[in-house]
């Protein structure tokens, strides 16, 4: 199975910021890499496909890259409605892996 | 607008069984692979399984395989999962989540449904 290992596993920060969160797989996935916004009692937002692809009707202050084992997401300008837990999930093959979190708070 | 909502969970005792169904609306079920992703209390997301647009084609996760089968329903919108001999560690919000990729899969998922939960406590 191919390991997802997220970075930090908690970060703090004020609205305004730009916060970066790294994702390292245990083997190359190419670009077969998304990331999900998940906040509590709802259900989890697709944000980033394909490593940098955009997601339909997600804003642009999100953005995605890397390649292989390493991968970024970066927020450019956090809004209030950004705090909430993100996931990066392997495309590559089976069986479909999550990191364990990054926990976005509020400084 | 894709609509995805769970239902048939609850509190069950260790060994017993128990359905989930996930009706869909606003999108042509019978085109697209669909997911069961699940939650555990305090913990991250973590893949269940995955059904093909056809139902010709299913994968699990090691955690559940042997004891969980996905099946759809595309005549009525519907998609299913049987859980049998539910153990402690099942217990979780279980999401439906529907695949990007038409008549394929690219095992990432656009829509998901705000899950049902399932505790599984003697």
């Amino acid at each position: 199975d191919i390991q997802m290992t997220q970075s930090p596993s908690s970060v703090s920060a004020s609205v305004g910021d730009r916060v970066t969160i790294t994702c390292r797989a245990s083997q190359g996935i190419a670009g077969w890499l998304n990331w999900y916004q998940h906040k509590p009692g709802k259900a989890p937002n697709l944000l980033i496909y394909a490593a940098s692809s955009l997601q339909s009707g997600v804003p642009s202050r999100f953005s995605g890259s890397g390649s292989g084992t390493d991968f970024t997401l970066t927020i450019s300008s956090l809004q209030p409605e950004d705090f909430a837990t993100y996931y990066c999930q392997q495309a590559n093959s089976f069986p479909i892996t999550f990191g364990q979190g990054t926990r976005l708070e509020i400084k | 607008q894709v609509q995805l909502v769970e239902s048939g969970g609850g509190v069950v005792q260790p060994g017993t069984s128990l359905r989930l169904s996930c009706a869909a609306s606003g999108f042509t079920f019978s085109n697209y692979a669909m997911h069961w992703v699940r939650q555990a209390p305090g913990k991250g997301l973590e893949w269940v399984t995955i059904i093909s647009y056809d139902g010709s084609n299913k994968f699990y996760a090691d955690s559940v395989k042997g004891r969980f089968t996905i099946s759809r329903d595309n005549s009525k919108n519907t998609l299913y999962l049987q859980m049998n001999s539910l153990r402690g560690e099942d217990t979780a919000v279980y999401h439906c989540a529907k695949d990007i990729e038409r008549r394929g899969w690219s095992l990432s998922a656009d829509y998901w449904g705000q899950g049902s939960l399932v505790t599984v406590s003697s």
